[in-house]
């Protein structure tokens, strides 16, 4: 089975805070995927990889940056958190064309 | 780019009846068509899928239909049980273009007994 892990389910941060989420997925698949998950409003992408070190901009980039130095790996950044980043974050992780497996979800809240 | 729209918002059935949420896409170069059943407080779950050279996938009581030309898709579920209660996504992507999956905003599937 495909395992995809996000390193918290729930984190409490402070308006203006730098904060780190990060995914790891073990079956060696090359792209990655990072969505945010709000009522109503969906899935909606923020950034992907295609392979090591390669990002791509998503729906709703702005306030974020990514990080993909190993294909495991593939971590998401708010450089300066804000209250509307209030959110739950998903990480998903697909091989080629096939369909995308998701983590357990990280439930940030910005105060 | 790709935009997915999907309807109903909210659908609420008997059990074992059947219960069916469409979707349209924008995209005429979008070819993979996944859905995803995402239970509360679970993560989204890929139950099925379809690409553009098929017009309808079944497995057990999900079937998917696609209507290429139309541009649009749909998620049909027969002899519903109270465990098909869940969030339902459709979305759509230009697979061999690499490019990501553009989501549609969801159906709340409820099946009452």
């Amino acid at each position: 089975d495909v395992k995809v892990t996000q390193s918290s389910r729930y984190l409490v941060k402070r308006t203006g805070e730098k904060v780190f989420l990060e995914c790891v997925q073990d079956m060696d698949h090359e792209n990655m995927f990072w969505y945010r998950q709000d009522p109503g409003l969906g899935l909606r992408l923020i950034y992907f990889s295609y392979d090591v070190k390669m990002k791509e901009k998503g729906d709703i980039p702005e306030g974020y940056s990514v990080s993909r130095e190993k294909k495991e790996r593939f971590s998401l950044i708010l450089e300066s958190a804000s209250t509307n980043q209030t959110s739950m974050y998903l990480c998903a992780s697909s091989l080629g064309t096939g369909g995308q497996y998701f983590g357990p979800g990280t439930r940030l809240t910005v105060t | 780019g790709e935009n997915v729209e999907q309807h109903p918002s909210t659908l609420s059935v008997q059990e074992g009846d059947s219960a069916v949420i469409k979707c349209t896409y924008s995209d005429s170069a979008s070819n993979y068509f996944p859905w995803y059943k995402q239970e509360l407080g679970k993560r989204p779950q890929l139950i099925i899928d379809i690409r553009s050279n098929v017009g309808e996938k079944k497995d057990q009581r999900i079937a998917v239909t696609l209507n290429k030309t139309a541009k649009h898709f749909s998620l049909h579920i027969t002899e519903t049980q109270p465990e098909d209660s869940a969030v339902y996504f459709c979305a759509a992507s230009n697979a061999q273009a690499g490019t990501a999956l553009i989501f549609g905003k969801g159906t709340t599937l409820s099946v009452s007994s």
